[in-house]
C-alpha cells in the first residue's frame, strides 16, 4: 500500500473546467512534489513545495496552479487545460535534504481532457 | 546539470533468467543513484538507492545495483526473474547540490516470458 495518497484515481474534464487535484502523506515528509507523466515517457518534474513554500516551479504554465495548505497536503488547481495536458499526475514527498531522499510516489491521477 | 541515459529500451527475458539493467549518469561529482519501478496503473516504488559508501546497494524484491565511478554507471540486477517482475524500470539521479530536483532516465520496459 502506498503511503501518499492521490484523490481522485481518474478524472475527465472539459477545456472549460476548474478542478482540482489532491495529495495527502502522513510521513511527516516537508517536502512534497508534483509530477507529471505522458504515456511511454519518464515523470516530469512541475513544482515543488519545502516547508509549505514553492521552491521549484518548472516553467508550468499558469492554468495548472498548486497549492499547498499544511505539511501533509497538496492541491493542484486545473482551470482552462488543453487535450495535450491529459497524463498522469504523479505526487510525491520526502524528507527535506540531501540525505533525506529519496521520495515516495502515490498512485496518480489520470486527467483527461475532452 | 545532471543527466541519466537507460540505453535499452524494451528487454524481454524469460522466467527464471537473470537481468541486468543498464543505467549511465553524466554528474561533475558523486550523485544520488536510484531505481524505481512503475506496474502499469501505478506510481513509482523505490527499489534501492546509493548515496555513498559499498557500491554494492541491496534493495528490495531481490534486486541489487553496483555503483561504478570509473565507467559513470548504476546497473540493476536480479538473479531469477519471476513475471510479476514485468513493469517499466526507471534510473534516477539527483545532485547533491539540488538534492530535491531528480531527473529521471527514458526507461526501460521489463517483459518476462514464462
Amino acid at each position: 500500500d502506498t503511503e501518499v495518497t492521490q484523490t481522485p484515481k481518474h478524472l475527465v474534464m472539459g477545456m472549460t473546467n476548474k478542478k482540482s487535484l489532491k495529495c495527502e502523506q502522513h510521513m511527516g515528509h516537508r517536502a512534497m512534489y508534483w509530477y507529471k507523466q505522458k504515456a511511454k515517457k519518464p515523470p516530469e518534474l512541475m513544482f515543488v513545495y519545502s516547508y509549505e513554500k514553492l521552491s521549484i516551479n518548472e516553467s508550468v504554465p499558469s492554468r495548472f496552479s498548486p497549492e499547498c495548505p499544511n505539511s501533509s497536503l497538496l492541491n493542484l488547481h486545473l482551470h482552462a487545460l488543453q487535450p495535450e495536458d491529459s497524463a498522469l499526475y504523479l505526487c510525491a514527498s520526502s524528507q527535506v535534504g540531501a540525505n533525506h531522499q529519496p521520495q515516495h510516489f502515490g498512485d496518480g491521477t489520470r486527467l483527461s481532457i475532452l | 546539470a545532471q543527466s541519466v541515459t537507460q540505453p535499452d529500451i524494451h528487454i524481454t527475458v524469460s522466467e527464471g533468467a537473470s537481468l541486468e539493467l543498464r543505467c549511465n549518469y553524466s554528474y561533475g561529482a558523486t550523485p544520488y543513484l536510484f531505481w524505481y519501478v512503475q506496474s502499469p496503473g501505478q506510481g513509482l516504488q523505490l527499489l534501492l538507492k546509493y548515496f555513498s559508501g559499498d557500491t554494492l546497494v541491496q534493495g528490495i524484491k531481490g534486486f541489487e545495483a553496483e555503483f561504478k565511478r570509473s565507467q559513470s554507471s548504476f546497473n540493476l540486477r536480479k538473479p531469477s526473474v519471476h513475471w510479476s517482475d514485468a513493469a517499466e524500470y526507471f534510473c534516477a539521479v539527483g545532485a547533491t547540490t539540488s538534492y530535491d530536483k531528480v531527473i529521471f532516465g527514458p526507461g526501460t520496459s521489463l517483459s518476462v516470458i514464462p
